[in-house]
C-alpha cells in the first residue's frame, strides 16, 4: 500500500539548471496537486490536475510547469531553477473535487538551489 | 477567499487534553472541515473531518457548533509524539468547485514531558 510516492527525496541544483519531480499514486485518484512549503510556513499550491491530461495553475505557479500524461503520475518541472525555489515540495492526491475528500500526501522532496 | 484562523503555537504536557480552535467565518454550506497533522520532514496526514456537531475517531474529536463558523480539534491525553503542526482547512467556496484546499501556517503544538 504505497499511497503517494515522490522521487527524488533530495536534490541540489545550480541556478539555471532544470529538473523534474515525479509523483506517483496507486489509489486511482482523479485529483493531484503540487505544493511547496517554505520554513515555518504552510503549504502553497503550485499547480493541480483534475484528471488525466488536465492541469491548472494554483497560488504560486510562476517558474514551474506540470504534466499529467497518465492518471497515476503528476510531474513538476523547473525549467531554470532559481534560489527562490529552494523549498520542500509535496505532492498530494484526492478522490473527489470537494473538501469532503481527504488528501493523501507524499513524504516530500527537499530541493536546494545554489 | 475562505480563510481559517488558528493560534500560531500552543504548549502542553504529557497526559493533558489539548483543544485547538479554528475560526472559519466564510465556510460554505456544502463544505466540510478537515484537520491535518504534520510531523517534521513529513507530508501532512489526515486526522479528522466533520460537517456539524461532533465527530470522534481513534485519534481525536472534532466539535463544530451549529453556526459552523468555528471548530475545535480535541486531542485527549497527548504524548510527546503528538508534537506537530496542526492545520485546519475548509473547502474554498470561491474555487469554482475544484478542491484546492488552502493551508495556512497551522498551529505548532509542543508537548513537554
Amino acid at each position: 500500500n504505497a499511497g503517494v510516492t515522490q522521487t527524488p527525496k533530495f536534490r541540489v541544483l545550480k541556478t539555471g539548471q532544470s529538473m523534474t519531480l515525479l509523483c506517483a499514486q496507486d489509489m486511482n485518484h482523479e485529483y493531484m496537486y503540487w505544493y511547496r512549503q517554505d520554513p515555518g510556513m504552510g503549504l502553497r499550491l503550485i499547480h493541480y490536475s483534475v484528471g488525466e491530461g488536465t492541469t491548472a495553475k494554483g497560488e504560486v505557479p510562476d517558474g514551474y510547469n506540470v504534466s499529467r500524461l497518465k492518471k497515476q503520475n503528476f510531474l513538476l518541472g523547473l525549467e531554470s531553477a532559481a534560489p527562490s525555489q529552494t523549498s520542500v515540495y509535496f505532492c498530494a492526491s484526492s478522490e473527489g473535487d470537494r473538501a469532503n475528500y481527504g488528501y493523501t500526501f507524499g513524504s516530500g522532496t527537499r530541493l536546494t538551489v545554489v | 477567499l475562505a480563510k481559517t484562523t488558528q493560534p500560531i503555537s500552543m504548549d502542553s504536557y504529557e497526559g493533558q487534553e489539548v483543544n485547538i480552535t479554528c475560526s472559519h467565518n466564510n465556510i460554505a454550506t456544502n463544505d466540510y472541515i478537515t484537520w491535518y497533522q504534520q510531523f517534521p520532514s513529513q507530508g501532512p496526514r489526515f486526522i479528522i473531518q466533520g460537517y456539524k456537531t461532533k465527530v470522534t475517531n481513534e485519534v481525536a474529536s472534532l466539535f463544530i457548533p451549529a453556526d459552523r463558523k468555528s471548530s475545535t480539534l480535541s486531542l485527549p491525553r497527548v504524548s510527546l509524539s503528538d508534537t506537530a503542526v496542526y492545520y485546519c482547512l475548509v473547502g474554498d467556496p470561491f474555487s469554482g468547485g475544484y478542491n484546492k484546499l488552502i493551508f495556512g501556517a497551522g498551529t505548532r503544538l509542543a508537548v513537554h514531558p
